[in-house]
C-alpha cells in the first residue's frame, strides 16, 4: 500500500529564507506527483504536477523536484514572503486511468516578516 | 470558469439527519471525487466516479452514497448522519485522457459539516 509521508509536519522561517518541503513515498512506481497549496479554511490549490518521467516542474518562485528511485520529492520556495504561509500537501497517483491520489498529511509553513 | 463548486459550506446536522452535499464541475472533466479531511490525518476518498454512470468506493465509503447522472454534478449523500462523518468535505475533478493519461486535481473550497 502506498504511503506518503511529509516531515516536518510544522516549519517556521524568517521572511527571505529559501527553504525546502520534502514528500516521501514507500512505492516509487508511481504515475505522476502533485503539490498543493491549502489555506486555513479553504480549498486546495493545485502548484506543481510533475509526470514520473520528468524530474522537476518549476512555476515562478516554486520548484518541484523528484526522485522516484529513492521514492521523494521536494519543494523548493525562494525567497520566501508571508503571503507563503500555509499547508503544503504531497499527493501520488499510483497509476494511470481510475487510481486515486494518495495524499500526505501535509506540511504547515509559516513566514514571519 | 467556476471550476468546481461545492455547496453549502457550512452545514450543521444532528444525529440521524439526512443530507446531500453538491458538487459540480464546468471543466468537462470525466473522472470526480469525495474526500473528507479530518485534523492531522490527511485527506481520505470516499468514492469517486469515473464517468457518468459510474461511481466506485474509496477507502472511506461507509455512511455515503453518491451518484453520477451527469459529467458535471457529483453530489454525495449521508442518509444517517453520525458524529463520525463530522468534518471538511472537498471534492475535486481530473481529466483523464482514453489513453490513460492523467492530469492535475482541481478541488472545490469543501465543506465544513458538523453532526452533533
Amino acid at each position: 500500500k502506498q504511503e506518503v509521508t511529509q516531515i516536518p509536519a510544522a516549519l517556521s522561517v524568517p521572511e527571505g529564507e529559501n527553504l525546502v518541503l520534502n514528500c516521501s513515498f514507500t512505492d516509487s512506481a508511481i504515475y505522476n506527483l502533485q503539490w498543493f497549496r491549502q489555506d486555513p479554511g479553504k480549498g486546495l490549490t493545485s502548484l506543481l504536477l510533475i509526470q514520473s518521467s520528468q524530474r522537476e516542474q518549476t512555476s515562478g518562485r516554486l520548484n518541484a523536484s523528484l526522485d522516484k528511485s529513492s521514492g521523494r520529492s521536494t519543494l523548493y520556495i525562494a525567497a520566501s514572503q508571508p503571503g507563503d504561509s500555509a499547508t503544503y500537501l504531497c499527493a501520488v497517483k499510483i497509476s494511470s486511468g481510475n487510481t486515486p491520489l494518495v495524499f500526505g498529511k501535509g506540511t504547515r509553513l509559516s513566514v514571519i516578516a | 470558469n467556476a471550476g468546481v463548486t461545492q455547496t453549502p459550506k457550512f452545514r450543521i446536522l444532528k444525529i440521524g439527519q439526512s443530507m446531500t452535499l453538491q458538487c459540480t464541475q464546468d471543466m468537462n472533466h470525466n473522472y470526480m471525487y469525495w474526500y473528507r479531511q479530518d485534523p492531522g490525518m490527511g485527506l481520505k476518498l470516499i468514492y469517486y466516479s469515473v464517468g457518468a454512470g459510474i461511481t466506485d468506493k474509496g477507502e472511506v465509503p461507509n455512511g455515503y452514497n453518491v451518484s453520477r447522472s451527469t459529467t458535471e454534478d457529483f453530489p454525495l449523500r449521508l442518509e444517517l448522519a453520525a458524529p463520525s462523518q463530522t468534518s471538511v468535505y472537498f471534492c475535486a475533478s481530473s481529466y483523464v485522457a482514453s489513453g490513460g493519461k492523467s492530469y492535475g486535481y482541481t478541488f472545490g473550497s469543501g465543506t465544513r459539516l458538523t453532526v452533533v
